[in-house]
């Protein structure tokens, strides 16, 4: 499987702010997946990006709050924007390569918003 | 739609007793499965997936998970319990709808004693 890295692993914003999260793999990878982990919870999909078009969002969640790049193929960032309390997770990002069909995921980010 | 239930959300078991984890998935089409495990404060390791053929499929750290299209589950067994395995477990379904997406399930926790 992809080396999978993210930055930063954790930070602690302030409310109103915004935090974006890079995702680097290792190798080039078609689709980049973003999950959002919620204190004991489960994963959530947020958005599937593809390099060259607008990422593709979940039910419940939008491109104002939740902006997404993907410049390249082995390379996306998160961008939590206007950030409050609520937004306080773990946001993991998941590379998926051509014609593959199992996700591998990075290491996290821990989001805590004050 | 897809989905995945894990009926448990915690479990407790004795230091070198046996395991089972019960997964049930929604989903259409012939699925592919899979288990997550995560540790606390650590990433998601995948243990084991099913796409087709053996039922029966084996995956790290001794874990094994059994597929069984007429009760739409797939659970997860371990014959001998040790206190690393203190983690959550998460289920999980692959769902391919204009792409490819990963599914889970709510996660259960599962506690050691000695």
């Amino acid at each position: 499987s992809a080396v999978i890295s993210q930055k930063p692993s954790r930070d602690i914003c302030q409310r109103g702010t915004s935090l974006t999260i890079q995702c680097q793999v290792d190798s080039q990878v078609t689709m980049m997946f973003w999950y959002r982990q919620q204190p004991g919870q489960s994963l959530t999909l947020i958005a599937t990006a593809n390099q060259g078009s607008e990422a593709t969002y979940e039910s419940g969640f939008v491109i104002d709050k939740f902006p997404i790049s993907r410049p390249n193929l082995t390379f996306s960032t998160l961008t939590v924007s206007n950030l409050s309390p609520e937004d306080s997770s773990i946001y993991l990002c998941s590379p998926l390569g051509q014609g593959a069909n199992t996700q591998y995921f990075g290491p996290g980010t821990r989001l805590t918003v004050l | 739609a897809q989905s995945v239930t894990q009926p448990d959300i915690h479990i407790t078991v004795s230091e070198g007793a046996s395991l089972e984890l019960r997964c049930n998935y929604s989903y259409g089409a012939t699925p592919y499965l899979f288990w997550y495990v995560q540790s606390p404060g650590q990433g998601l390791q995948l243990l084991l997936k099913y796409f087709s053929g053996d039922t029966l499929v084996q995956g790290i750290k001794g874990f094994e998970a059994e597929f069984k299209r007429s009760q739409s589950s797939f659970n997860l067994r371990k014959p001998s319990v040790h206190w690393s395995d203190a983690a959550e477990y998460f289920c999980a379904v692959g769902v391919v709808t204009g792409g490819f997406k990963t599914i889970f399930g709510a996660g259960t926790r599962l506690f050691v004693k000695a």
